[in-house]
């Protein structure tokens, strides 16, 4: 069971902002490790699309945004398209028990 | 071009082993810490295991400890998952992912299914 909660869906029309929240807790996000955040496209393997927190990669467009704040974090998409119709998971690091990479349940996003 | 690409997925039975590789190209293979992440429809993504560039450092997730063993082979820019004593809970989608730093991975693999079914 995953440590970072997200809603499990969010819609938007096209050209619109939308947000995904990813609450996590003070042995994860809050103890300040970086949150990074994936989008995978059905039946392809995920992309990397905001590293430590705020970055993006080469070629991620800047209509993709991170965000953190407290033991949350939020990835915001503006000017909604149809091709950012996927799923989105946050991740970070927890330091609970033995220590481990971690996951959000993951969000789909759709373009109405 | 870079790519990853894992091999060695497959039907196992309960209790059984199988040895999962992750061929890289088209970069420094040895230059990064590599991981695997597995995949499953009811549990989302799951970090199972990491591998230092020089392969002399490794960590596993608690639920793999002591029966998977995560190695690499720079000479051939290949990583490895051995696992032993397989679950039915091992069923998923295996990547092997290039982390760029502090578990941000960059390039993944295409993934290869491991199942477990008697």
């Amino acid at each position: 069971q995953s440590v970072l909660t997200q809603p499990p869906s969010v819609s938007g029309a096209p050209g619109q902002r939308v947000t995904i929240s990813c609450t996590g807790s003070s042995s994860n996000i809050g103890s300040s490790y970086d949150v990074n955040w994936y989008q995978q496209l059905p039946g392809t393997a995920p992309k990397l699309l905001i590293y430590a927190n705020t970055n993006r990669p080469s070629g991620v467009p800047d209509r993709f945004s991170g965000s953190k704040s407290g033991t949350s974090a939020s990835l915001a998409i503006a000017g909604l398209q149809a091709e950012d119709e996927a799923d989105y998971y946050c991740q970070s690091y927890d330091n609970s028990l033995s220590g481990s990479y971690v996951f959000g349940t993951g969000t789909k996003v759709t373009v109405l | 071009e870079v790519q990853l690409l894992e091999s060695g997925g497959g039907l196992v039975q309960p209790g059984g082993s199988l040895r999962l590789s992750c061929a890289a190209s088209g970069f420094t293979f040895s230059s990064y810490v590599m991981s695997w992440v597995r995949q499953t429809p009811g549990m989302g993504l799951e970090w199972v295991s990491e591998i230092s560039g020089s392969g002399d450092s490794t960590k596993y997730a608690d639920s793999v400890r002591g029966r998977f063993t995560i190695s690499r082979d720079n000479s051939k820019s290949t990583l490895y998952l051995q696992m032993n004593s397989l679950r039915a809970e091992d069923t998923a989608v295996y990547y092997c992912a290039e982390d760029i730093g502090s578990g941000s991975y960059y390039r993944w693999g295409q993934g290869t299914l491991v199942t477990i079914s008697s």
